[in-house]
């Protein structure tokens, strides 16, 4: 079935800790998407991706990156994980047709 | 500027009831607009979508949404809600060359027995 997953689902990490929130897609989607939100409120996006090797930074300035090496992959990295960034961060792909989100994974960094 | 917004914050109904979520927008050029759902612990859904034709679009689980280019808005109805309703309904709307989205803050429905 085409869904896109994330993984994890929660996790809770210490300060300075390098993380990568998994992002994998099986629709063939070339537009992928990273968002941030905080809870019952708006999405801000952070990250996007037209395609293979192809990252740009969103609206919402972050401290993470991305990579885009294969069409169902968009892993997001933080270097030095901070409390600042606790948050539910929401993976998406899309295509002529609209958006499908993952699950989100909720980070707390403590 | 693309922006959507969403006055309310949270709306009441109880079941069997019509229900409006509003949302108004602000494009350059025409608007590509949607609506989606998110229930608690899950990711966002979506429901309908306007890009262009008619002016009343009809999505899933009975909700429809419509579209009024002189008011800048794109209110979500149904015609009679369902406690299952209840959730966090959120309005987009796509860049004008498609490479962002922007959502609405999230109106929260609540749906009484």
């Amino acid at each position: 079935e085409a869904d896109i997953y994330q993984t994890p689902r929660y996790l809770v990490i210490g300060t300075g800790k390098k993380i990568t929130l998994e992002c994998s897609q099986t629709m063939g989607h070339d537009k992928m998407y990273w968002y941030q939100q905080d809870p019952g409120m708006e999405l801000h996006l952070i990250h996007y991706s037209y395609g293979v090797n192809s990252t740009e930074k969103g609206d919402l300035s972050s401290e993470s990156t991305v990579s885009r090496i294969r069409t169902e992959h968009f892993p997001l990295t933080l270097e030095s994980a901070r409390p600042s960034h606790t948050s539910q961060y929401l993976c998406a792909s899309s295509d002529d047709n609209g958006y499908t989100f993952g699950s989100g994974t909720r980070l707390t960094v403590v | 500027a693309q922006s959507v917004a969403q006055p309310e914050d949270q709306v009441n109904v109880a079941e069997g009831n019509p229900l409006t979520v509003k949302c108004t927008y602000s494009v350059s050029g025409n608007p590509y607009l949607f609506w989606y759902v998110q229930y608690p612990n899950r990711g966002l859904q979506f429901l309908l979508k306007y890009i262009t034709g008619d002016n009343l679009v009809k999505g899933s689980y009975g909700f429809e949404a419509e579209f009024n280019k002189s008011q800048t808005s794109f209110h979500l109805k149904k015609p009679s809600a369902l406690v299952s309703d209840s959730a966090l309904y959120f309005c987009a709307v796509m860049g004008y060359n498609f490479n962002k989205f922007y959502f609405g803050s999230g109106t929260k429905l609540n749906v009484k027995p």
